[in-house]
């Protein structure tokens, strides 16, 4: 286990398409994070799982983003009917309890871009 | 409302020199910070948290409530310093980091 896996690394896509993308984080850390990060900003939160439960949801995670992770292990992450406003770097990141130990370890990320 | 701000965008700074990142925050009650880093072509990674009280790579940043601040210094910047430096904000009670906007750090050889 080398660290948190993101795939596609790149994504382009028609917009109004659908698209769906994959972290495996590290194995035993518990918590699992996305974020989206776009030029010239820094990481913002779209939502966070404990195991296999979704437990919070950012206002930036409109009715067309959904993000799973069945059994508590890998997470996908799909947006319905893509618009262009949706082009970004969308970041994975995995923790274990962060008041144990240190930060996130982040994926490198799947870009986004929608045409 | 949480807020992190990073003045700077870009810094520019000569091998050798002292380097400080400025990290500004509100919040109202008592945040944990960290400073994150992205080099080149390389995934976002912790470099040091405000509770271990620790030097990474000769990087140090001291929680200041007074001001509401955390900057990070180092006393002689290297050219292996060059990267991308976010500071963030991690409420007592909440599960998300709050990320300021970053500051492009380059050290001049």
């Amino acid at each position: 286990d080398t660290g948190v896996s993101q795939d596609p690394r790149h994504k382009i896509t028609k917009r109004g398409q659908n698209v769906t993308f994959r972290c495996d984080p590290i194995s035993e850390h518990n918590r699992l994070y996305w974020y989206r990060q776009t030029l010239g900003q820094g990481p913002e939160f779209l939502t966070y799982f404990q195991n296999e439960a979704q437990l919070e949801k950012s206002r930036l995670l409109s009715d067309r983003f959904s993000a799973e992770r069945p059994k508590g292990s890998f997470s996908t992450l799909e947006i319905q009917r893509t618009e262009q406003g949706d082009s970004a770097m969308y970041l994975c990141a995995s923790s274990l309890d962060y008041r144990q130990g240190g930060g996130y370890t982040f994926g490198s990320g799947t870009r986004l871009t929608v045409v | 409302a949480q807020r992190v701000t990073q003045p700077e965008k870009l810094l520019s700074v000569f091998k050798g020199a002292p380097v400080e990142l400025k990290c500004n925050y509100s919040y109202s009650g008592s945040p944990e910070l960290f400073w994150y880093v992205q080099y080149s072509r390389q995934r976002l990674q912790l470099l040091l948290r405000h509770i271990s009280r620790e030097s990474i790579k000769g990087f140090t940043a001291d929680l200041n409530k007074g001001e509401t601040s955390f900057h990070l210094k180092k006393p002689f910047a290297q050219e292996e310093d060059s990267a991308m430096y976010y500071c963030a904000l991690l409420p007592r009670t909440g599960n998300q980091f709050y990320f300021g906007t970053g500051t492009s750090l380059t050290v001049i050889p």
